[in-house]
């Protein structure tokens, strides 16, 4: 089965500076990749996500970047503020056909931005 | 508003003691799921519903049970729980398996 592995665990920035967290995947038939954002005692949000004919994807202060060949896909948050601390989540899946019911996530960044 | 709610928020149970842990939706989504989340493992999908009368294995499934009767309801059953099924558990929806929509959680303690 599909495997995600995340990283950095934690990552603590100045508020203002950019933060990069970093997924890779197993299986190469995966071709969704969505981020979710978790805040403390709710559930994950989904903040953005890319298919696999995109390399890149930008939404305000937030992008993603794909890299099919090396199988790893990047969140960059730029311009970082307080309110961007959270638990942030990778995630894969096979989207359409039969199996797009199964997602597997990573293990999750805890980001603290500094005021 | 467009929400999913689960029930309950948090919950205190014995070894053995069969519980249910529902989930419904109000989106008219055709896809829903269940995820445990404990430190350091991320989300774990437990299992999922395509539609109605349609469920499958996730990840971690050993000792649960679903059903899916109606559209809005996916409620999570642990016939005999377990220590070790101690977790915070999260229903999520969405129309196509993408984009889910997460409820607030099911914080569960099995003694």
């Amino acid at each position: 089965g599909e495997n995600v592995e995340q990283h950095p665990s934690t990552l603590s920035v100045q508020e203002g500076d950019s933060a990069v967290i970093k997924c890779t995947y197993s299986d190469s038939a995966s071709n969704y990749f969505p981020w979710y954002k978790q805040e403390l005692g709710k559930g994950p949000q989904l903040i953005i996500d890319i298919r696999s004919n995109v390399g890149e994807k930008k939404d305000q202060r937030i992008a993603v970047t794909l890299n099919k060949t090396a199988k790893h896909f990047s969140l960059h948050i730029t311009e970082t503020q307080p309110e961007d601390s959270a638990v942030y989540f990778c995630a894969a899946s096979k989207a359409g056909g039969t199996s797009y019911g199964k997602l597997t996530f990573g293990q999750g960044t805890i980001l603290t931005v500094h005021p | 508003e467009a929400q999913v709610t689960q029930n309950p928020r948090y919950l205190i149970t014995v070894t053995g003691k069969k519980l249910t842990v529902t989930c419904s939706q109000n989106m008219n989504h055709e896809y829903m799921s269940w995820y445990r989340q404990d430190p350091g493992l991320g989300l774990r999908q437990i299992y999922y519903s395509m539609n109605v009368e349609v469920t499958d294995k996730g990840d971690v499934p050993e000792g649960y049970k679903v059903s899916r009767k109606e559209k809005r309801n996916f409620p999570l059953i642990l016939e005999s729980p377990s220590p070790n099924q101690t977790s915070l558990y999260f229903c999520a929806s969405s129309r196509g398996g993408e984009k889910l929509f997460f409820g607030s959680g099911t914080q569960l303690s099995v003694l």
